[in-house]
């Protein structure tokens, strides 16, 4: 069975300190690993990983794919209040179009 | 980027009525459109994906007929919950992928929360 795993489930950090959140998988033919932000509504894209070791980067945040040890982890540097947020992983596998998501991370950034 | 809409966005029903949820992409075609429910503090459980013209496959543990899903055309699919109950009270989420195009990134809507009373 595909299992997404993000770890920590929650974490409290002081403006302007710098973040990492993780997430493993195991998924059957292996697409893609996507990084969502959700904080009242539906998850806001972030990022879409497919190749291991290139570094996806928007502002702040990065990403980057480690598809030997089956992991990515999301950066986020600098932390502002307007990144607490839930962040959510999901991968994709080629046997379909949907989306299998982890647990998010629920992240308190205070000021 | 591509939009989803979902209406309504907020709903409240009474136990044993049913209720339905639209999602339509405003901006492209969709294929392909998921529906995924999300209880309080947790993640988003896919319920059942749905392509355009033809039925839509159930994850296990999803009662088809409860949640009644049809996409009738490449913009809107619909969810409805039938004989609504105080358990089923949860944030609905569709997202849509234009997968004739080849790619698989999902536009999600912006959610739809059902109130049972």
């Amino acid at each position: 069975e595909d299992k997404v795993v993000q770890s920590p489930l929650s974490l409290v950090v002081h403006e302007g300190d710098t973040v990492t959140l993780n997430c493993s998988y195991e998924v059957t033919n292996f697409r893609s690993l996507l990084w969502y932000k959700q904080e009242k509504k539906a998850p806001t894209f972030l990022f879409m990983l497919t190749s291991s070791g290139i570094e996806k980067k928007s502002g702040r945040l990065s990403s980057i794919l480690d598809k030997k040890e089956l992991s990515s982890i999301l950066n986020i540097t600098a932390t502002q209040t307007g990144d607490s947020a839930i962040y959510l992983c999901a991968v994709s596998s080629n046997s379909g179009y949907a989306l299998n998501f982890g647990k998010g991370t629920s992240l308190l950034v205070t000021p | 980027g591509a939009v989803v809409s979902q209406h309504p966005s907020r709903v409240i029903c009474k136990s044993g009525t049913s209720v339905k949820i639209e999602c339509r992409s405003l901006d492209f075609q969709a294929t392909t459109m998921f529906w995924y429910r999300q209880f309080p503090k947790q993640s988003l459980m896919l319920m059942a994906t749905s392509n355009e013209g033809s039925k839509a496959t159930y994850e296990q543990g999803v009662e088809k007929d409860k949640f009644l899903i049809n996409h009738a055309s490449l913009t809107l699919s619909t969810l409805t919950v039938t004989s609504a109950h105080p358990e089923d009270s949860s944030f609905y989420i569709c997202s849509a992928s234009d997968t004739g195009q080849g790619t698989y990134e999902q536009y999600f809507g912006p959610g739809t929360r059902l109130t049972v009373t």
